[in-house]
């Protein structure tokens, strides 16, 4: 079975840093990868997805994920956050072609940013 | 336009009480899931449904029931209660079930057992 990691699991920055939260999955095949984003107290909503095509893919609210394939990797950047942007971070994965019982979350990254 | 809807949004039990969890999506979804969120473990599957009348297990079914009669509802239940089930709950829902297409969430439902 697939797994995947995130690596930071609370991450402190201060309005107008950049961020960069990283996401690494394990499975060989084709993926579909999605950044789902908790603000506190609500339910997750879908920052951005890759499917196929371009691996940049730009998301909602100024966020953008690159799909790197050899690395198997699918990080999360924003150029400047905000103290809006405090909330929690999932990576996910599921394989393409494959069923959606096996999307598989990251255990979360808690972003808080000190205004 | 209301999407993936939970209630109730938090409730107390009893160990060996049980209780529904009722979720309901007016999107026409053929794929519905029920998640529970624990502190550094993010989501895992309890069960999902593929449509009405087709039900399996996910990752961490034991001690959840479910049932899907229409293609709205499906609700999640809990047989009795035990501590090891305080979380949060969440209900998805999928326009297919081959995870080409993101979930939409419901708002969560926060249950303690005591």
């Amino acid at each position: 079975a697939q797994s995947v990691s995130q690596h930071n699991h609370h991450v402190i920055l201060s309005e107008a840093a950049s961020l960069e939260l990283g996401c690494n999955y394990s499975y060989g095949g084709t993926v579909n990868l999605f950044w789902y984003v908790q603000y506190p107290g609500q339910h997750l909503q879908l920052l951005l997805k890759y499917f196929s095509g371009d691996p940049l893919v730009k998301g909602i609210k100024g966020f953008e994920a690159e799909f790197i394939k050899s690395k198997f990797s699918f990080n999360l950047r924003k150029p400047s956050v905000q103290w809006s942007d405090t909330a929690e971070y999932f990576c996910a994965v599921n394989p393409g072609g494959g069923s959606a019982r096996q999307l598989t979350f990251g255990s979360g990254t808690q972003l808080t940013v000190l205004p | 336009n209301a999407g993936v809807t939970q209630t109730p949004k938090f409730q107390v039990l009893k160990t060996g009480q049980s209780m529904t969890l009722q979720c309901a999506q007016d999107m026409n979804h053929e794929y519905m899931s029920w998640y529970r969120q624990d502190p550094g473990m993010g989501l895992r599957l309890i069960h999902y449904s593929v449509g009405a009348g087709i039900t399996d297990q996910g990752e961490v079914p034991n001690g959840y029931n479910v049932s899907r009669s229409t293609t709205e509802d499906f609700p999640l239940r809990l047989l009795s209660a035990a501590p090891s089930q305080t979380s949060v709950y969440f209900c998805a829902s999928s326009p297919d079930s081959l995870g080409n297409q993101p979930q939409h969430f419901g708002d969560g439902t926060r249950l303690s057992i005591l």
